[in-house]
């Protein structure tokens, strides 16, 4: 089982439709969790942070399962600005400095 | 604040080639990153340092060597490129267990 899982999709979405995705990590002792947004032949940009309680920016939720091993994105009235992929990353599995990235999630926004 | 900086942006190389992948960040983060990533792929690790002074093996290391110069700096060399190492190439760094800043990538391409 890879160590951070995500659907590659593409999700194929209207404007204003809601969008989800799921994050599956393997470790239970990852103790940082992160959402990326990734443009074409661009680079990572954070998007936000996963705190334990949640979190919401805008049209931005976050939201973090330590039981079942997953963090959550939620897109509200998505934009067609919000086509890109999707990347979750999880930190300090197993106590390394290194931070592992999912594969990413494509979502396609149309009109 | 440049935030995250790499040069060249692209470059073109025969088989063979060697050349130096630059980085440099102003954020006095202790960690830094080189990953590669490919068409369909996700971002593999190929090099991490921890700290200024010491480095380490990612995931896909074998024909890279990297050597962090400073805090500042640290820079990827192919010593004799392979078209197997056509690649978007990202630098990061980090601050602890916190969120990475990626650069603006270097599109190689090895004929």
């Amino acid at each position: 089982r890879k160590e951070v899982e995500q659907d590659p999709g593409p999700f194929n979405v209207p404007e204003g439709a809601t969008v989800a995705f799921n994050c599956t990590y393997s470790n239970s002792a990852s103790q940082s969790f992160f959402w990326y947004r990734q443009d074409c032949r661009k680079e990572p940009k954070l998007l936000m942070s996963v705190y334990s309680s949640g979190n919401e920016d805008g049209r931005f939720t976050a939201q973090l399962n330590r039981a079942s091993q997953y963090i959550s994105l939620l897109i509200r009235d998505s934009k067609l600005s919000d086509s890109a992929t999707y990347l979750c990353v999880v930190n300090n599995i197993g106590g390394s400095y290194i931070p592992t990235f999912g594969r990413g999630t494509s979502l396609i926004v149309h009109p | 604040n440049a935030g995250v900086t790499q040069t060249p942006k692209f470059q073109v190389l025969k088989t063979g080639q060697s050349m130096t992948l630059q980085c440099a960040q102003d954020m006095n983060h202790n960690s830094m990153y080189w990953y590669r990533q490919d068409p369909g792929m996700g971002l593999r690790l190929i090099y991490y340092s921890a700290s200024e002074g010491t480095t380490d093996k990612g995931e896909v290391p074998n024909g890279y060597n990297v050597s962090r110069l400073n805090k500042r700096e640290f820079s990827l060399r192919l010593e004799s490129a392979a078209p197997s190492q056509t690649s978007v190439y990202f630098c990061a760094s980090r601050a602890s267990y916190n969120e990475q800043f990626f650069g603006p990538g270097t599109r190689l391409t090895v004929l």
